[in-house]
């Protein structure tokens, strides 16, 4: 079973609108990241949170962590063409660092 | 900073051929890692190197080997190709535990 599962797979909005994409672990997280991906591309690294609690921000996109619900959320506001792609989160779930990715979540903003 | 680089940024193989993948990892970085990324589906972790050792392995058959080098450059083989070897091979350099991903290679398998 998916070690990571990401929520919603797929998601459309209108230019402007807020949105947030989730993702949850089976397993014990050491690490949770959140990645972008254009399609047939490398992914870029947007921010890594590791504390229960912890809340990370980059311009207008937002991440939390739920250490307890071992899960995370990706928050973007004001939403741009600019952000769409397919956003990723991975997670370490050994401390030696082999990461785990969910399948992720393509986003598409409309203008 | 060149980042991470891989090449070739695409090839095509065929069925029982065998192929290389290379990767240079960003400048500081020690570590390497490689998966592969089917379309659609997230990255599947193939393998780890550290001090030109494979330090963790996902669930990925012996076909799948690679090398490290004293640079930290790193190299992926796979040996008699599969139709469903074809995806995205992604490699990533960490020096603690930020990874940060190349471009990719895409291989075809026809």
């Amino acid at each position: 079973s998916q070690e990571l599962e990401q929520s919603p797979q797929s998601l459309i909005v209108q230019e402007g609108k807020n949105l947030t994409i989730n993702c949850t672990s089976s397993k014990t997280l050491y690490g949770l990241y959140w990645y972008k991906q254009k399609y047939g591309e490398g992914l870029i690294f947007l921010m890594m949170l590791q504390k229960g609690g912890e809340e990370k921000s980059h311009e207008k996109i937002t991440a939390k962590l739920d250490e307890k619900k071992q899960q995370s959320s990706l928050h973007i506001t004001a939403s741009q063409p600019s952000h769409a792609g397919i956003y990723l989160c991975g997670a370490d779930t050994t401390n030696a660092g082999k990461s785990t990715f969910g399948d992720g979540t393509t986003l598409t903003v409309k203008p | 900073d060149a980042g991470v680089t891989q090449s070739p940024t695409h090839l095509i193989k065929t069925r029982g051929q065998q192929v290389t993948l290379r990767c240079s990892p960003k400048s500081g970085h020690d570590t390497v890692s490689w998966y592969q990324q089917a379309l659609g589906q997230g990255p599947q972790f193939i393998f780890q190197y550290y001090e030109e050792e494979e330090r963790q392995r996902g669930n990925f058959p012996d076909r799948f080997s690679g090398h490290q080098f004293p640079n930290y450059s790193s190299e992926l083989n796979v040996n008699a190709l599969l139709l469903g070897d074809s995806a995205l091979y992604l490699c990533a350099s960490s020096l603690r535990q930020t990874k940060y991903f190349g471009p990719g290679t895409r291989l075809t398998v026809l």
